[in-house]
């Protein structure tokens, strides 16, 4: 079956550029999306077609594309930013549905 | 603003068949723009997509689950259900509805833009 592949965890200190990746063989033909979980919440969409972010999402996120990664990028994180990250797609089929196991983002 | 909200029951015996509702207010499931998904999560770990359905009655499941899954919709109340059948500890989650967007590339290739809170279900006798 498909899998999306991330790191289980990433650690910055506030300020510093938090990058978390994704990487999956359909990704070149499928978009990406991200989503941030803080705990005890629902998962909250950040980033939707590779790099376009929802309304009311702040502009320190951003996602990019190469291949067969996604990257999810964090700019100047705050404090706030520590969550867990799950990046999701479709299989080349694009008939079923993939989470990746999700980055715990630490902000130290 | 459109709201999902899960009920059912929190505690399914091992064997039995679990089903929860999702109640969608603010908005039609009747959309053309939108498939309705289920999403679990056990505790500590990851999200798993379990199906999505179309107000039409279009349906999509994981092939891990697929034997066991049953998603339908009722246009009527507004609302979409899961049943899992045979449930094991192993179907301890909570489960989250969420609006899933019909995708650029394929019907379900699009990202779950609006989730409900999620419900515990446990799976015990």
């Amino acid at each position: 079956s498909y899998e999306l592949t991330q790191p289980p965890s990433v650690s910055v200190s506030p300020g510093q550029t938090a990058r978390i990746t994704c990487s999956g063989d359909a990704l070149p033909k499928q978009y990406a999306y991200w989503y941030q979980q803080k705990p005890g919440q629902a998962p909250v969409l950040v980033i939707y077609k590779d790099s376009e972010r929802p309304s009311g999402i702040p502009e320190r996120f951003s996602g990019s594309s190469s291949g067969t990664t996604v990257t999810l990028t964090i700019s100047g994180v705050q404090a706030e930013d520590e969550a867990d990250y799950y990046c999701q797609s479709a299989d080349s089929s694009g008939t079923h549905v993939v989470f990746g196991g999700g980055t715990k983002l630490t902000v130290l | 603003q459109l709201q999902l909200q899960e009920s059912g029951p929190g505690l399914v015996k091992p064997s039995e068949t679990l089903s929860l509702t999702c109640t969608v207010s603010g908005g039609s499931i009747s959309s053309s723009s939108y498939y309705w998904g289920w999403i679990r999560q056990p505790p500590g770990k990851g999200l798993e997509w379990i199906g999505s359905i179309y107000y039409s009655g279009s349906t999509y499941y994981n092939p891990s689950l697929k034997s066991r899954v049953t998603i339908s919709v009722d246009t009527s109340k507004n609302q979409f259900s899961l049943k899992l059948s045979s449930v094991t500890a192993a179907d301890t989650a909570v489960y989250y509805c969420a609006r899933h967007q019909v995708g650029v590339v394929t019907a379900i290739s699009g990202a779950f833009d609006i989730w409900g809170q999620g419900t515990m279900v446990t799976v015990s006798s």
